[in-house]
């Protein structure tokens, strides 16, 4: 089993939509939860970071947490071309003083519609 | 984002040459990291660095040798790699556990 499980996709949004992405881990300890945007041929981009059940909204961007479920949301409101991307879901195991190891899942790529 | 640059942006190398990668963070943080992103692969952690020491090592092999004289500056030597290692190779920085990881631009591999 993947530690952290996205569906690649591609996953297509007709401009002005709602963009919605899931992932699912498989270590219950995690702790800090991750959002990343990548475009081609660039490095990873941070847009959300939650750690607490329940959702966070930043902009047109929400993440929804369930630990007890063990998945992690990232809805994009009024998706936008520019959005097109590749997202990854990244998670980190419980808390250790030395460094963050952070395990990235695929990655689904989003494709915004004009 | 500037905080974290890497050198040299493109490098195309010979299976017997011997090249560094060079990562420098601009942003004090504690904490930096190697990863490999391959087609079609997640991407993948390679070494952790904490205060310049080496905290956690990914199964890496040893034709990879990482080096971080302090906590701004991270090398990754590089020599007798094969063609498989063609990949992107990212720098990344966070001040501690739990915290966000910022990543450099990356270096774009290719062995020949």
């Amino acid at each position: 089993q993947k530690e952290v499980e996205q569906n690649s996709g591609p996953l297509s949004v007709p401009e002005g939509a709602i963009a919605s992405l899931n992932c699912t881990y498989s270590d219950r300890g995690s702790q800090s939860f991750f959002w990343y945007r990548q475009y081609s041929g660039k490095s990873p981009e941070l847009i959300m970071s939650i750690y607490s059940n329940g959702d966070k909204e930043d902009g047109r961007f929400t993440a929804q947490l369930n630990k007890a479920s063990q998945y992690v949301s990232l809805l994009i409101r009024d998706s936008q071309p520019s959005d097109s991307a590749t997202y990854l879901c990244a998670v980190t195991g419980p808390i250790k003083a030395a460094g963050n190891k952070l395990t990235f899942g695929g990655g689904t790529r989003v494709l915004v519609k004009p | 984002e500037t905080g974290v640059t890497q050198t040299p942006r493109h490098l195309v190398m010979g299976m017997t040459n011997k090249k560094s990668l060079k990562c420098e963070q601009h942003l004090g943080h504690n904490a930096m990291y190697w990863y490999k992103q391959s087609a079609k692969k997640p991407l993948e952690l390679m070494f952790v660095y904490n205060f310049k020491e080496q905290t956690e090592n990914n199964s890496v092999p040893s034709r990879f040798s990482p080096e971080c004289p302090n906590s701004s500056h991270l090398f990754l030597h590089l020599h007798t790699l094969q063609p498989e290692d063609s990949a992107l190779y990212l720098c990344a920085s966070s001040q501690g556990a739990r915290e966000t990881q910022y990543f450099g631009p990356g270096t774009r591999l290719l062995v020949l």
